[in-house]
């Protein structure tokens, strides 16, 4: 357990507004990440952090910002909500890179 | 680009073995991860091989050959709480990167 959470677990919210989700984590693990999920696509990497404002691109990224101002917290926005992002969204951390990620209980977000 | 594959979905009964195949095509291949995920779930790590062959842990395998960019998860004596979906999942060295496989979904029956 690596202590992450996920907030708000739930939302509902209407096309072109913004949206942001928050990851917090109470041990001080160097990586942490944010993946959607999608029936069908598995997991798949949005954006990534390795460091305190060190972040970059996942494999799906485009419409989706991040930014990690102190360790414990990774936000990830989305500037204006399209359908096509209502998903379950997962933050996870690792603290060393032995292909172990702690995940958070998910955030499901959903765009009318 | 990078792409792992694996069947969508494997049924079995109690008791039996499940083997999970994955394959994978990755650039900057590190190692294979697995993960367990129940229904409304977040996902869990059950393992991870960087090296050749076989790691045990308790009913769960993980093996990997790099020579052919396979890997398999091996469930034994099967539970009904084992009834998930697992995923395998390519390690980058760069940035600590995971790109997870599509998962496959295991029913186990009595």
């Amino acid at each position: 357990d690596a202590g992450i959470t996920q907030s708000p677990r739930h939302k509902v919210t209407e096309t072109g507004t913004p949206v942001t989700l928050r990851c917090h984590q109470t041990e001080n693990h160097r990586y942490m990440y944010w993946y959607r999920q999608d029936p069908g696509h598995g997991l798949r990497l949005i954006h990534y952090s390795y460091g305190v404002k060190d972040t970059d691109k996942g494999e799906v990224s485009d419409g989706y910002s991040v930014s990690r101002s102190k360790t414990e917290d990774f936000l990830l926005t989305l500037e204006s909500a399209t359908s096509s992002q209502t998903s379950v969204y997962f933050c996870a951390n690792a603290d060393r890179e032995t292909g172990e990620l702690f995940f958070g209980e998910g955030s499901r977000l959903t765009v009318l | 680009g990078q792409s792992l594959e694996q069947p969508s979905e494997v049924t079995a009964v109690e008791g039996a073995i499940v083997q999970i195949n994955c394959t994978y095509q990755t650039s900057g291949f590190y190692g294979l991860s697995w993960y367990q995920q129940h229904d409304g779930g977040a996902p869990t790590f059950l393992s991870y091989n960087a090296l050749d062959g076989l790691e045990e842990t308790g009913r769960f395998s993980s093996f990997l050959s790099r020579s052919d960019s396979y890997g398999y998860l091996l469930l034994q004596e099967l539970q009904m709480k084992d009834s998930a979906s697992y995923f395998c999942a390519a390690l980058k060295a760069a940035g600590n990167k995971l790109t997870f496989g599509g998962g496959t979904r295991v029913l186990v029956k009595p």
